[in-house]
């Protein structure tokens, strides 16, 4: 696609259930990353994924979350029984690698606005 | 560890006027650096990148941004302010295929 796509853009869920979101990355850019924006606040960084290597999941903040990426392309997210802390802007982004480890620069999609009720 | 510092969390400006957005970092090599703007409900947009050469690079929406290395800085400026550049801007270190962003810098522009 032209751009990082993430559904569903607005997710509102009871607390304790589980939710899945997903993000279908820019084609051909092999690094993918799980950004959380809390109510006027920064970016968090959660899971990060590059090509077939082993992804980098130390920001994830507790073992109720967790993310895949199938066949390098798209990726979801899963938050287990959903706290209403969870309560959070979503946002994904893609890049292409850029020299030596570097990477270029992230392209993000729209976010998903969870809201655990 | 590698860390970005955005001193001020949020400014206001009049419309027309000049504006500068601070970023410190903490990081041991040459890093690259970013400059993203959120608009209310959106995604983040790339306004700028720094990764070697020139120390003062261009941007769109007419920002522009100097890197000082003595003082790892990357602050972001522009001449004059319009009504729609309101936003939250967010500046980034480029570490080992990973990003690391600041807090943001929410700024509101009077008319």
């Amino acid at each position: 696609g032209a751009g990082v796509s993430q559904s569903p853009s607005n997710k509102v869920t009871e607390k304790g259930k589980d939710v899945e979101l997903r993000c279908d990355p820019i084609s051909g850019h092999t690094a993918l990353y799980w950004y959380r924006q809390s109510l006027g606040q920064g970016l968090e960084f959660l899971i990060y994924f590059q090509g077939n290597s082993a992804p980098d999941k130390s920001g994830l903040p507790s073992d109720r979350f967790s993310a895949e990426r199938t066949g390098g392309s798209v990726s979801t997210l899963t938050i287990q029984r959903t706290q209403q802390e969870d309560s959070a802007v979503y946002l994904c982004a893609s890049s292409l690698p850029g020299q030596g480890t570097m990477n270029t620069e992230a392209f993000f999609g729209q976010g998903t606005r969870l809201t655990v009720v | 560890a590698q860390s970005v510092t955005q001193p001020d969390i949020h400014i206001t400006v009049s419309e027309g006027a000049s504006l500068e957005l601070r970023c410190n970092y903490s990081y041991g090599a040459t890093p690259y650096l970013f400059w993203y703007v959120q608009s209310p409900g959106q995604g983040l947009q790339l306004l700028l990148k720094y990764f070697s050469g020139d120390t003062l690079v261009q941007g769109i929406k007419g920002f522009e941004a100097e890197f000082k290395r003595s003082q790892s800085s990357f602050n972001l400026r522009k001449p004059s302010v319009h009504w729609s550049d309101a936003a939250e801007y967010f500046c980034a270190v480029g570490v080992s295929q990973n990003f690391v962003f600041g807090p943001g810098t929410r700024l509101s522009v009077l008319p």
